[in-house]
């Protein structure tokens, strides 16, 4: 069946240091994969978008890949501030289905 | 303002009794989905409505859930016969249209206990 991992553990990073966070996945293709940010009490809220035929997606400080190859995606936070500090959804789509992963909280330290 | 509403945001009810949660979407918004969110869990899809569509429900979890949506717009969940597991954090979200990638935008929730 269709699997998304993402690392379950908190990530705690230092102010100013880029956070790095992964998405892998298993038994599918996706079309896109898209990334939400989710802070407690919040629904999740849209980031970015990357489709299957990108491989990097920018904006501001926030860059995504996607390696089909590897069925991976990585989602950078660069001068990461105590502000970005939340949960990071990666989530898969095709066709009408997308699927979300359970996330990563992510913690910036001042 | 112009985002996803739902009602209500907290609802506490004892085990057996029915429930009906709404969702208001963003206007002009032809697709709505209904999530379930539990503690340390991912987002679990239950139902999505497409326009004049018939829905997909085949995240539902049993036939004690059910949802409409009027109009196309407004929609509501309904869990009759309450289980202590249905307690979560109910989500919905809207998007433009059906076009792959476009965003969801949700709502914040209704957080549902069961006692």
């Amino acid at each position: 069946s269709q699997k998304i991992e993402q690392n379950s553990e908190a990530l705690n990073i230092q102010e100013g240091k880029t956070a790095t966070l992964t998405c892998n996945y298993t038994n599918y293709s996706p079309a896109y994969l898209q990334w939400y940010r989710q802070d407690p009490g919040r629904g999740p809220v849209f980031l970015l978008l990357i489709r299957e035929n990108e491989k990097e997606k920018r904006k501001e400080r926030l860059k995504v890949t996607f390696d089909t190859t590897l069925k991976q995606s990585l989602f950078h936070i660069t001068a990461s501030q105590p502000a970005d500090s939340a949960t990071y959804l990666c989530a898969l789509g095709g066709d009408d289905k997308i699927i979300f992963g359970k996330g990563t909280r992510l913690h910036i330290l001042p | 303002g112009a985002g996803v509403s739902q009602s209500p945001s907290n609802k506490v009810t004892e085990k057996g009794k029915d429930v009906e949660l709404r969702c208001d979407p963003i206007s002009g918004h032809t697709a709505l989905y209904w999530y379930r969110q539990s503690l340390g869990q991912g987002l679990e899809f239950l139902i999505y409505f497409q326009g004049n569509s018939a829905p997909d429900k085949s995240g539902l979890p049993s036939d004690r859930f059910s949802a409409e949506r009027t109009g196309g717009s407004v929609s509501t969940l309904t869990i009759q016969r309450t289980q202590q597991e249905d307690s979560a954090v109910y989500l919905c979200a809207s998007s433009l249209d059906r076009a792959l990638g476009q965003p969801q935008h949700f709502g914040d929730g209704t957080r549902l206990s069961i006692l």
